[in-house]
């Protein structure tokens, strides 16, 4: 069975950066859709990027509100999924979460999220 | 931009008994690209349902997803005392990708 296991999370002081990884059990890491989503107890679950396959030239997507400050990226010979983030704020204190995505109709590779990892806390505090 | 409606934001029921779960859309979501997730207390959320109203791998029968357009119900239809946790809806659309509901808390009685 395929586990995901996310590390990097901590205190980091404002302005400060970090990254997260996540690392995938098993051997066919290369064929899934990842994604990074974060949760908070004021605004709940939200996704932060999606990154697909080599064979769709790893072509990523990122929330509006994050994008040129948190950067998804994957190592598939690692297994392992990747969230650089730059430039922290107190509002971006939350867990995050890798996941595995998966499909059905219009969206057959990215319609919901299959598979989560355990989660990782990230403060941003000084 | 498309926003998920849960209620009730609290139920209160005991083990035994029907659950029902609304998640109401602000748009229609196409092709019932709906999908409802578990969440209990220190853990990640865990897939239940998606194209509302097909079982995840491994996900009991007590749980059935229901629903098209813009309304969707999760239903348990006999509480087991492992059910009690917080239950999302999320669709899904061109953008941004995915929305959530903020959640239902099943709470026992």
């Amino acid at each position: 069975e395929v586990q995901l296991l996310e590390s990097g999370g901590g205190l980091v002081q404002p302005g400060g950066s970090l990254r997260l990884s996540c690392a995938a059990s098993g051997s066919s890491f290369n064929t899934y859709v990842m994604s990074w989503l974060r949760q908070t107890p004021g605004k709940g679950l939200e996704w932060v990027a999606d990154i697909y396959t080599g064979q769709m030239k790893m072509k990523t997507y990122h929330s509006d509100s994050l994008r040129g400050r948190f950067t998804i990226s994957r190592d598939d010979s690692k297994s392992t999924l990747y969230l650089q983030m730059n430039s922290l704020s107190a509002e971006d204190t939350a867990v995050y979460y890798c996941a595995k995505l998966s499909g059905s109709g219009t969206y057959a590779l990215s319609a919901y999220f299959s598979l989560w990892g355990r989660g990782t806390l990230v403060t941003v505090s000084s | 931009e498309s926003v998920l409606t849960q209620s009730p934001a609290t139920l209160s029921l005991s083990p035994g008994e029907r659950a029902t779960l609304s998640c109401r859309a602000s748009q229609s979501v196409s092709n019932n690209l709906l999908a409802w997730y578990q969440q209990k207390p220190g853990q990640a959320p865990r897939l239940l349902i998606y194209a509302a109203s097909n079982r995840a791998t491994g996900i009991p029968a007590r749980f059935s997803g229901s629903g098209s357009g813009t309304d969707f119900t999760l239903t348990i239809s006999s509480l087991e005392p492992e059910d009690f946790a917080i239950y999302y809806c999320q669709l899904r659309r061109e953008w941004p990708p995915y929305i959530f509901g903020q959640g239902t808390r099943l709470e026992i009685k």
